[in-house]
């Protein structure tokens, strides 16, 4: 079994409706993060969290809202979907960076395929 | 300007050739930086990471120019496998917030 799951893995949205992506982890990472990826773009950052009380914002976080339902569970919602919002959503955790490093590898999720019509 | 730029390609590769390519970062700060491969449609994974003046991982090479500001990925005797999107990423912040550049494409031919 995947070590980070995403779902959906497509979903087809119109304009203005809400729509919760899922991720859930086995890894045991109390770091878990959602990126979003465009053609030509690089992953940018929406949210992040360190742990379950912990929720901080990323590069790109209007129009998002996350919610931290325990340490393996890290869920992003759009209240009301716009097109360009359409893109393809990655959610990642990373450990504690063990000492002298600064930071850790990230594990991605498979991915969800999202399109706002 | 971006803070991680790639050649976005695609570097047509003969099997067996040897490719690379560079990828420039604009904070001078910067500690950390790290090669991702991302297969299409696919989640990235980590390659390999960049911790000092460079390093070697099998057929891979990623090299640090901290002067210059750029990190370089050079593949040996390329394999169909290693057709794949190559994802340059630096470490910004001192809590580990990453940043990624667009990618370089490359494509190994027969």
């Amino acid at each position: 079994d995947a070590d980070v799951t995403q779902t959906p893995r497509n979903r087809i949205t119109k304009t203005g409706k809400r729509i919760m992506l899922e991720c859930s982890q086995t890894k045991g990472h109390d770091r878990m993060y959602w990126y979003r990826q465009d053609p030509g773009l690089g992953l940018r950052l929406i949210y992040y969290s360190f742990d379950v009380k912990d929720i901080n914002k990323g590069e790109i976080s209007d129009g998002y809202s996350v919610s931290r339902q325990a340490q393996a569970k890290f869920s992003l919602s759009l209240e009301s979907a716009i097109p360009n919002q359409t893109a393809l959503y990655f959610c990642a955790t990373s450990d504690l960076p063990t000492s002298g490093r600064a930071a850790d590898t990230q594990y991605f999720g498979p991915g969800t395929r999202l399109t706002v019509l | 300007r971006k803070e991680v730029e790639q050649d976005p390609g695609p570097f047509n590769v003969p099997e067996g050739a040897t490719v690379a390519f560079n990828c420039t970062y604009s904070n001078s700060a910067s500690q950390s930086f790290f090669w991702y491969r991302q297969d299409c449609r696919k989640e990235p994974k980590l390659l390999m990471s960049v911790y000092s003046s460079g390093n070697e991982d099998g057929r891979f090479t990623a090299q640090l120019n901290r002067a210059s500001q750029y990190i370089s990925l050079l593949i040996r005797d390329s394999k169909l496998s290693d057709s794949a999107t190559y994802l340059c990423v630096v470490l910004t912040d001192s809590w580990g917030k990453l940043q990624f550049g667009a990618g370089t494409q490359v494509v190994v031919t027969p």
